[in-house]
């Protein structure tokens, strides 16, 4: 099926290891997005892509960095993790013309720093 | 910096009531977007609203946008236990790309 897929689904981390949370899409999207969401903080941007070859800081930028690998793949790296990045991630793209102005999500990494 | 507002946070309502969730937002946008996220899950897209006066509606659900005023209703109509879920509000400002989300309406529908 055309979608977003993420991984992993799951994963613990010990404070100050370093993991990257891959995503790809086979829509063709241009823009891709992270997301953190945490209990009654809605979805904060972490970082976005508008293009291949482009990123840039979205509201929570900090402890986190991204590659955007190529169209299809926007991987999110936790260089040293800390117990404040205990979240559930989603990564997103969308796309816009022709009608289309919609944002697709992942089904989410739920992370835990311990 | 944008501010996307919903009220109320949390909603309790009995099965068959009628009741409406706001979002206001600080900026210029004429795309608005509803999702519904069920414990555990991914955001489902409910609504895309591209203009002023834009009207939706799916089911037990309609929503609305006035970007005069900046606000986006959700409205429910008959509540049923299905719809039990949290819902979110997310403006894409004209000068951006990314959504930016309220915090969600968590809502319970009881018999």
């Amino acid at each position: 099926n055309a979608g977003v897929t993420q991984t992993p689904k799951f994963q613990v981390l010990k404070t100050g290891q370093s993991m990257t949370l891959q995503c790809a899409q086979d829509m063709n999207h241009n823009s891709m997005y992270w997301y953190r969401q945490d209990p009654g903080m809605g979805l904060r941007l972490i970082y976005y892509s508008a293009s291949e070859g482009t990123t840039d800081k979205g509201e929570v930028p900090n402890g986190y960095n991204v590659s955007r690998l190529n169209k299809r793949e926007f991987s999110l790296r936790l260089e040293s993790a800390a117990p404040s990045q205990t979240s559930v991630y989603f990564c997103a793209s969308s796309e816009e013309g022709q009608g289309i102005y919609g944002y697709t999500f992942g089904s989410g990494t739920r992370l835990t720093v311990v | 910096e944008l501010k996307v507002e919903q009220n109320p946070l949390f909603l309790s309502m009995q099965e068959g009531k009628n009741y409406t969730i706001y979002c206001n937002y600080s900026t210029t946008s004429d795309r608005l977007y509803w999702y519904r996220q069920d414990p555990g899950k991914s955001l489902e897209s409910l609504f895309v609203l591209l203009s002023n006066g834009a009207v939706k509606q799916e089911g037990r659900l309609m929503a609305s946008l006035d970007t005069k005023a900046r606000l986006s209703t959700l409205h429910i109509t008959a509540a049923v236990h299905d719809l039990s879920a949290t819902y979110f509000c997310a403006v894409r400002p004209d000068s951006g790309y990314a959504l930016n989300f309220g915090k969600g309406t968590s809502l319970l529908v009881t018999p």
